[in-house]
């Protein structure tokens, strides 16, 4: 079935560092793919999506290119804050054996220290 | 727009007893979905609907869970009894139904504690 998988955290980062989080997936034909951030206290929210191959999400200095040839969508920013702490998950919807539910990965908690 | 509202955000009974958990979405949106999170786990599927009717419940434990989202709008979910593993937070999201790639919105969800 299908799945998506995350790279283990927690990611601890100085403020203005890069940022990359690792996320790939298996499904069958052509899902869409998500992220979605968590900060303390919040609820889910969407932060990014991509529709088809090659398409690049971006949303507050988040990018995330949907890459097929390696089923990877994954997560990156070029300087974060402490305001981005908090829990991002990678999600994919709408492949073939879907019904357009999210599937998302275990969760990866980013920690950003002043 | 009013978000999806939960209640309530945080319950705690104990095992073998039964608890509900309420969920009211965005007005306009067709598909409602409840996700259980286990603590350290990405949220899971465990009913989502399609007006009033259920379009996918695989996952859902039917000996104890049930749900039902009456007239297509609000929508309860039901434990009975509860068991140990059941603590989590249980997620309520709904979307339009009528894109190809739908939208979820999220509740802040409901935190059941089962002691």
């Amino acid at each position: 079935g299908d799945s998506v998988t995350q790279m283990e955290g927690p990611v601890t980062l100085s403020e203005e560092a890069f940022l990359t989080i690792n996320c790939t997936y298996t499904a069958t034909g052509y899902p869409s793919l998500f992220w979605y951030v968590q900060y303390p206290g919040e609820g889910l929210q969407l932060l990014l999506k991509a529709t088809k191959a090659d398409d690049k999400g971006s949303n507050k200095g988040f990018e995330a290119t949907y890459r097929k040839e390696t089923t990877s969508f994954h997560l990156e920013k070029g300087s974060v804050q402490v305001s981005d702490s908090a829990v991002y998950f990678c999600a994919l919807s709408g492949s073939s054996s879907n019904t357009g539910k999210l599937i998302f990965g275990q969760g990866t908690t980013l920690q950003v220290k002043p | 727009e009013a978000g999806v509202a939960q209640s309530p955000r945080y319950k705690i009974i104990e095992k073998r007893q039964s608890v509900a958990f309420w969920c009211n979405p965005i007005s306009g949106h067709a598909t409602l979905y409840w996700y259980q999170q286990i603590l350290g786990q990405g949220p899971k599927l465990l009913i989502q609907f399609q007006n009033n009717g259920v379009v996918d419940d695989s996952q859902l434990p039917k000996d104890r869970f049930s749900a039902e989202r009456l007239k297509g709008v609000d929508s309860t979910l039901k434990i009975q009894p509860a068991k140990l593993e059941d603590s989590a937070v249980y997620l309520c999201a709904s979307s339009r139904g009528q894109d190809r790639v739908p939208e979820a919105f999220f509740g802040q969800g409901t935190r059941l504690t089962v002691v």
